[in-house]
């Protein structure tokens, strides 16, 4: 039962470089998201997906790509990274948009330095 | 576009004590609403859910909401608490009954205290 799998689990990087967070999950959910969670505000949406192929922005997607080319993966890509993305990152899946239950995965902890 | 309230950050209460985490959303023609759990160090987890029907949802651990649309909240109560239930609680509200750009609280930090 591997659910929703996120690599890595921590990371630090530098100020303006890149990296990619997977996630990929094995319940084949159509609908795919990314959140990210910081003291006091609670998870905003990044980005998500309704289906293969199908991206859209969510409240913070500047400064973040994603790419949805199978029903399994949906990356998250952060093109010149700054202080201001230090965060846990969470992905999260759903059998469709319009099911109730999101599952997430254990998060991913990313240090901007 | 919709809108969260947690009104508390932090609740601390003693084990067997009552408990009330108090959630507001901003007011829709539809509104779905979601508590979500987050136990130390993992991801969230669904605890109960507003869809329609019956304003009293319960959880399978003693948990229970009501949705009040007079009062446009969606509180969460436990009559009796363990230990076990220290965690951060989220509230969360939709305009669809689905996962779809679910929009969440700030988060309720809820610590039992022995």
């Amino acid at each position: 039962n591997a659910g929703v799998t996120q690599t890595p689990k921590f990371q630090v990087l530098k100020t303006g470089q890149s990296m990619t967070l997977q996630c990929a999950q094995d319940m084949n959910h159509e609908y795919m998201s990314w959140y990210r969670q910081d003291p006091g505000m609670g998870l905003r949406l990044i980005h998500y997906s309704v289906g293969a192929g199908i991206t859209d922005q969510g409240e913070v997607p500047n400064g973040y790509n994603v790419s949805r080319s199978t029903t399994e993966d949906f990356p998250l890509r952060l093109l010149s990274a700054a202080p201001s993305q230090t965060s846990v990152y969470f992905c999260a899946s759903a059998r469709g948009p319009n099911t109730g239950e999101l599952f997430f995965g254990e998060g991913s902890r990313l240090t901007v330095l | 576009a919709q809108s969260v309230t947690q009104l508390d950050s932090q609740v601390p209460v003693f084990e067997e004590a009552p408990v009330e985490l108090r959630c507001n959303y901003s007011s829709s023609v539809s509104v779905y609403l979601f508590w979500y759990v987050q136990y130390p160090n993992q991801g969230l987890q669904l605890l109960l859910k507003y869809l329609s029907g019956s304003t009293l949802v319960e959880s399978i651990n003693g948990f229970e909401a009501e949705f009040n649309k007079s009062q446009t909240s969606f509180h969460l109560r436990k009559p009796s608490v363990h230990i076990s239930d220290t965690a951060e609680y989220f509230c969360a509200v939709s305009d669809r009954p689905g996962a779809q750009k679910l929009v969440f609280g700030q988060g309720t930090r809820l610590t039992i205290n022995p």
